[in-house]
């Protein structure tokens, strides 16, 4: 069954480094996304990405943040310089039409 | 706007009793519903959902839910519970259409006691 797959399932970086977390969409679906959830706090939305641009973004998805889709099966969620705050699981999730798919997660830890 | 609330952080049952985990929302426009289960270290799995077609909704593993519109509740039921059932459990609500952007409650975690 396809699925949404993302690298890297943990890491921990220190405060003000940048992290790339990776995410591999299923292959025909068209809309992507991010997503993240704070220990104990609730799974909310970052950005949707169609035809190679942000469709929707959150008022988190602040100028730290940046998506990309390099080529036909990547797509990127980028922190530019880490904050504490930043520490979550972050959901990378896709969908052709019906439902979204979701990934298992990163965990990101900022020390 | 939207938004969800889930009533109840924590609801554990026995195995075999009826599970019950509350859902209400708040949208401006008519909602899409959904409950997606979360197992330990994995990713959040869709059960079920409603996108304006009928108002009882048959899902994974023996789950359904009603929409009720006049209570604002998509209450997620199952009348047996499995140990397997143990998880979080999300409600999420979106502006439907082809819009997927979810807009999550806080979570339910389900305890099966033996």
């Amino acid at each position: 069954e396809p699925e949404v797959t993302q690298t890297p399932s943990h890491q921990v970086t220190q405060m003000g480094q940048e992290v790339i977390l990776r995410c591999v969409p299923i292959s025909n679906h068209l809309y992507f996304y991010w997503y993240r959830q704070i220990l104990g706090q609730k799974v909310e939305f970052l950005v949707s990405f169609y035809n190679n641009e942000i469709s929707e973004k959150s008022e988190i998805f602040d100028d730290q943040f940046s998506v990309e889709r390099p080529d036909g099966s990547n797509f990127t969620l980028k922190i530019r310089s880490t904050k504490l705050e930043d520490s979550a699981m972050y959901f990378c999730a896709s969908s052709a039409v019906g439902e979204l798919f979701f990934g298992e997660g990163s965990r990101l830890t900022v020390l | 706007a939207q938004s969800v609330t889930q009533l109840g952080s924590h609801v554990s049952v026995s195995e075999g009793a009826l599970v019950l985990l509350r859902c209400n929302y708040s949208s401006s426009v008519p909602p899409y519903l959904f409950w997606y289960v979360q197992y330990p270290n994995q990713g959040l799995q869709l059960l079920l959902k409603y996108t304006s077609a009928a108002t009882l909704v048959k899902g994974i593993n023996g789950f359904e839910a009603e929409f009720k519109k006049s209570e604002t509740s998509f209450h997620l039921t199952k009348p047996s519970a499995h140990m397997s059932d143990a998880a979080e459990y999300f409600c999420a609500v979106s502006a439907g259409g082809s819009n997927y952007k979810l807009t999550f409650g806080k979570g339910t975690l389900l305890t099966v006691n033996p």
